[in-house]
């Protein structure tokens, strides 16, 4: 039973390079979004994408953050220049038809910027 | 902007206690709204929902949820807890009206005892 499927699930970066964290959606969704959890903090929204197609960034820090879902493979959620600040843990979810549908979440990716 | 508050940061139960776990959330509009359970080293999972209809929404694992629109709250209710409820719970909420962005609590780390 593949759900979402993220990796990697822990990841060490140093301040100043990139970090790139994949996401599968569960089978038959086309529909995935981005949360980011800081330490003590709930989820919040980051992105939200179709296959080659980002609907909705409001939720995106505007600089070294961009998020992708290519026709093939997995969205990718890129962090450039990270800085400490950066130091969370990201979700991936997805479902089947945007509003109005359960959205069923990965197991997170741990960013830690040393 | 909407907002989610979950009244307690951390609960520790004695097996076979009952629980309670508050949430309040402040957008007066048409909402859904969501308990989610995060157990140790895993991905959120959804316990319930309500979208409309009865506000005493019954969910998995014998938890059960009321919406009280006159108080915007959705408190999560179990009878009984077992140890195997620990785990942490995040509450959230979506504007009911073509909205697909969850606004989620900072969560309440649930602790039961043997």
């Amino acid at each position: 039973n593949a759900g979402v499927m993220q990796n990697p699930r822990h990841l060490v970066r140093r301040r100043g390079q990139e970090a790139r964290l994949r996401c599968s959606p569960m089978k038959g969704h086309s529909h995935v979004y981005w949360y980011r959890q800081l330490p003590e903090e709930g989820l919040k929204f980051m992105v939200y994408l179709q296959k080659e197609n980002i609907i909705d960034e409001s939720g995106m820090p505007k600089e070294r953050f961009s998020a992708e879902f290519p026709k093939e493979g997995p969205s990718i959620l890129r962090i450039q220049q990270v800085v400490r600040g950066d130091s969370a843990a990201y979700f991936c979810a997805s479902n089947t038809a945007g509003t109005g549908d359960t959205i069923y979440f990965g197991e997170g990716s741990w960013l830690t910027v040393v | 902007a909407q907002s989610v508050s979950q009244h307690n940061h951390h609960v520790i139960l004695s097996e076979a206690a009952s629980l309670e776990l508050g949430c309040n959330y402040s957008y007066g509009g048409t909402v859904n709204l969501f308990w989610y359970v995060q157990y140790p080293g895993q991905h959120l999972q959804l316990l319930l929902k309500y979208f409309s209809g009865d506000p005493l929404v019954k969910g998995i694992k014998g938890f059960e949820a009321e919406f009280i629109k006159s108080k915007f709250s959705f408190n999560l209710r179990k009878p009984s807890v077992q140890w195997s409820d620990t785990a942490e719970y995040f509450c959230a909420v979506n504007e009911g009206t073509g909205s697909y962005q969850l606004t989620f609590g900072k969560g309440t780390k649930l602790s039961v005892i043997p």
